[in-house]
Parts: C-alpha cells; sequence; structure tokens
C-alpha cells in the first residue's frame, strides 16, 4: 500500500519569509497529491494539489512542486504570515483503487511575528 | 449542509463503554470516510462509504468497530468495549463522488476513554 512520509516535524520561521515542507510517496503509480492545512480544534482543509501530468501549480503565496521521478512534492509558502501559522499535512492516494487518501504525519508550522 | 457535521464535539466515557459518533456529511456528496487521529499524529483511515455500503473498512482495527451508513446520508461510527487506547479524534470527511479528490472533513468528534 502506499505510505507518505513528511518533514520536518516542526518548521519555525519569522514572519516574511518562506517554508517548505517536502513529502515522499511510495506508490510510483500514484497521480494526486493534495495539501490540507489544520487549525487547532478543526478539521483539514484542502489548500492545494496537483495531479501528476504537472510539475508545478501556484496559487498566490502557495505552491506545490511535484518529481515524479524522485517521488516527491513539497509546498511552499511564500512571504509568511501569523495565520499561516498551522499544521499541514501532505497526502496521496493508493494506485489500486485510487481510495481512500494516505496522510503524511504532519507539520507544525509556527510564524513569528 | 454548508459543511460536514460531527457530534457531539467531545465525549468521555469510561472504559468498557459503548459510543457512537454521528457524522453529517455535505448533502449530495455519496462518498463518506471516517479517520482516527492521535495527538501529533496524521489522520489514519479506518472505513470508507459509496452509498449506503462500505466500500473499504481495511483500517478499522478490530470487531470493537463497526459503522454503518443505512440511508447513504448519516453514518454513525460505533466503538464496543471501549479501551484508553481508543482516546483520539475521530474525523469524518465527505467527497462528491468515491476517488481522492475534494475531501471536506469535519472537526471531529475529541473520544476521551478514562
Amino acid at each position: 500500500g502506499e505510505n507518505v512520509e513528511q518533514h520536518p516535524s516542526t518548521l519555525s520561521v519569522q514572519e516574511g519569509d518562506s517554508a517548505v515542507i517536502k513529502c515522499t510517496y511510495s506508490d510510483s503509480a500514484s497521480n494526486y497529491f493534495p495539501w490540507y492545512k489544520q487549525e487547532l480544534g478543526k478539521g483539514p482543509q484542502l489548500i492545494i494539489d496537483i495531479r501528476s501530468n504537472v510539475g508545478e501549480k501556484k496559487d498566490q503565496r502557495i505552491a506545490v512542486t511535484l518529481n515524479k521521478t524522485a517521488k516527491h512534492f513539497s509546498l511552499h509558502i511564500t512571504e509568511t504570515q501569523p495565520e499561516d501559522s498551522a499544521v499541514y499535512f501532505c497526502a496521496a492516494p493508493p494506485a489500486l483503487g485510487n481510495t481512500p487518501l494516505v496522510f503524511g504525519k504532519g507539520t507544525r508550522l509556527s510564524v513569528i511575528a | 449542509g454548508a459543511g460536514v457535521s460531527q457530534t457531539p464535539s467531545n465525549k468521555v466515557t469510561e472504559k468498557g463503554k459503548y459510543v457512537e459518533l454521528r457524522c453529517d456529511p455535505i448533502s449530495g456528496h455519496t462518498a463518506l470516510y471516517w479517520y482516527r487521529q492521535s495527538l501529533g499524529q496524521g489522520p489514519e483511515f479506518l472505513i470508507y462509504f459509496q452509498g449506503t455500503g462500505a466500500a473499504d473498512d481495511s483500517g478499522l482495527p478490530n470487531d470493537r468497530f463497526f459503522a454503518v451508513r443505512p440511508e447513504g446520508s448519516v453514518s454513525t461510527l460505533k466503538i464496543q468495549r471501549t479501551e484508553r487506547g481508543d482516546s483520539a479524534v475521530y474525523l469524518c470527511a465527505s467527497s462528491l463522488t468515491s476517488g481522492p479528490y475534494g475531501y471536506t472533513f469535519g472537526s471531529g468528534t475529541r473520544l476521551t476513554v478514562v
């Protein structure tokens, strides 16, 4: 089955700096890679995703890059703000059946004002 | 409704008791997923439904855990003879169809077994 590993587990950055979170996956046939943001007391919320037919996708201050050869994908947040502080999860589906999503263990991002 | 609703938001129960956790998915979403999240960990898959049937229950840890979705909408996760190790946040998500796209999560039920 799919195995998703995520690092770092914690990350602190100064407000305005960039943050990068990386994930690797095991199933080379996986074709969809979402990122979720979880704030305290809430469920994870989808913030950006990428499909395997592209290498990069941007949405304002966030971007995701995908390297299928190396089986890893990364979340990039630029010009970080205090409200970016949260736990971020990457995920990937198993190639067989494409469901359900398998999540990484999460990265706690702290943006220091 | 506007989002996925889970009730109760918090549940404290004594070891050995039976509990039910409820999930109201977004109207029209045919797929519904249950995950469990322990402190400092990512969501771990338990079971998912496509319509009324359990399409994959491979994540249920043992036979004390059971889930139903009798009318293809509301789902109930049932835990018998609770143990302290069952303490976690139980998350429910729904999506329009089965597949990995567009999961909308509820805020979860925090279960504490004392």
